[in-house]
């Protein structure tokens, strides 16, 4: 059972334009959002979260949109730079359920000069 | 440089056989997560250790087990290996118990080759 889905595996920019990382998910239940940013041989690093009760959170060039209704979420990189090509994992946790994170299958962002 | 640390960075082996991989959190964190990633696959949770018990279980196979020593480093013992268990393993650690908003400072991984 995939709670967390990230239909895209990969995404072309150009550099300066909107990158926009989709994701969805399918338990209700979830307290809090998250996207991971991970490099070629590096481990995954926080980015950017959300918590349920909120439909946007911003952090310079990133922003997470999270629509409840649909269930689903988005990260938006304006404007984005070659230094941003890497896999995104968005994640979701409850409270209730300590350490598990629940990720989805990555989205590879290519950002070209 | 998230701070955790894995060691080590690539194993191979053969089926059957049984190896450690060995991560040491974050000065401080006293939380330690376990992270299975396959091909193509996002990160599986395994297991939760804090302060040295355990505390979360995800999907671990029986044939995993995993400890978290006095000195808070946690080592994940993998046996009886089959072909399927070749993955990247991450650990990753955080200060407390409950994660709040979730941020976790994973280590590089360890990864494991199952010939």
């Amino acid at each position: 059972d995939q709670q967390v889905k990230q239909n895209s595996p990969s995404l072309s920019v150009q550099e300066g334009r909107i990158s926009i990382l989709n994701c969805d998910y399918t338990n209700s239940m979830f307290d809090y959002f998250l996207w991971y940013k991970k490099y070629p041989a590096e481990g995954p690093t926080f980015l950017i979260s959300i918590s349920s009760i909120k439909d946007k959170n911003e952090d310079g060039r990133f922003t997470v949109f999270l629509n409840k209704s649909a269930k689903h979420l988005s990260l938006h990189i304006v404007p984005s730079q070659p230094g941003d090509s890497a896999v995104y994992f968005c994640a979701a946790h409850r409270y209730n359920q300590g350490g598990k994170l629940i990720f989805g299958q990555g989205t590879e962002l290519s950002v070209k000069p | 440089d998230s701070g955790v640390t894995q060691t080590p960075k690539h194993l191979i082996t053969a089926t059957g056989q049984r190896v450690t991989l060995r991560c040491s959190p974050r000065s401080g964190d006293l939380s330690v997560y376990w992270y299975q990633q396959s091909l193509d696959q996002g990160l599986q949770f395994l297991i939760q250790y804090y302060n040295g018990e355990e505390r979360a279980k995800g999907n671990i196979l029986e044939r995993f087990s995993a400890q978290q020593f006095p000195d808070l480093h946690s080592e994940l013992n993998l046996s009886s290996l089959e072909l399927g268990d070749s993955a990247l393993y991450f650990c990753a650690s955080s200060v407390a118990l409950a994660m709040g908003t979730g941020e976790l400072f994973f280590g590089e991984g360890s990864r494991l080759t199952v010939l």
